[in-house]
């Protein structure tokens, strides 16, 4: 499978703090995304790269950026986290962009703001 | 906006067939896609209908119709490892990159 590495893999952080998370993978991948999973929401889209430096919004974008600067790294910044921004967040990675070009997701990252 | 619903939980006993349904509410898509997901695990692929129509693989199929804007993932001969949730994704035409989930259904297999 794709390797995808997401750091930290659990973090507890005060509101009001920004916090950086990290999503690596050594496929050479094109497509880069961050997902965040709460109960009863399934996953929900935040940001997501199609290269270098290209980005563009998911559905829940507000209170987050995104950077791609290399293609093995994208980060995921919460600019002043909030409590309602504790949540699980998954990167995932696609060579493709069709349907049939499946998703890779890390192993998530366990976020909670107090 | 596009949304995909799925009923948020199903319970069924080993051996037996299960069928979890997808419904959806968007303007156009390039097909319909299937993962699993383990608690405590991350998402894993399990299939994608680009057609409409029932694609098998192994004990899994996965059926898609465009004008009733449904499907769904049927599991057969079900195994207490297939206790999961399960999501239904698709790719939205207007917007190639994104891959929308819907909320997913957890499954739970009885012995």
């Amino acid at each position: 499978d794709a390797g995808i590495t997401q750091s930290p893999r659990h973090k507890v952080t005060e509101t009001g703090t920004p916090v950086t998370l990290r999503c690596h993978q050594t496929e050479n991948h094109r497509y880069m995304y961050w997902y965040r999973q709460d109960p009863g929401h399934g996953l929900r889209l935040i940001h997501y790269s199609y290269g270098v430096k290209d980005t563009d919004k998911g559905e829940v974008s507000d209170g987050y950026s995104v950077s791609r600067s290399k293609t093995e790294d994208f980060l995921l910044t919460l600019e002043s986290a909030t409590s309602s921004q504790t949540s699980v967040y998954f990167c995932a990675t696609t060579g493709g962009q069709t349907g049939n070009s499946p998703l890779h997701f890390g192993n998530g990252t366990r976020l909670t703001v107090t | 906006g596009q949304s995909l619903e799925q009923p948020s939980e199903v319970t069924a006993v080993e051996g037996a067939i299960v069928q979890i349904n997808c419904t959806y509410q968007t303007s156009g898509f390039y097909g319909l896609s299937w993962y699993q997901q383990h608690d405590g695990g991350a998402p894993t692929f399990l299939s994608y209908n680009a057609l409409d129509g029932l694609e098998e693989t192994g004990r899994f199929s996965s059926f898609l119709s465009r004008s009733d804007s449904y499907g769904y993932l049927l599991l057969q001969e079900l195994q207490m490892k297939d206790s999961a949730s399960y999501f239904c994704a698709v790719i939205l035409t207007y917007n190639t990159d994104k891959l929308i989930f819907g909320t997913g259904t957890r499954l739970q297999v009885f012995p």
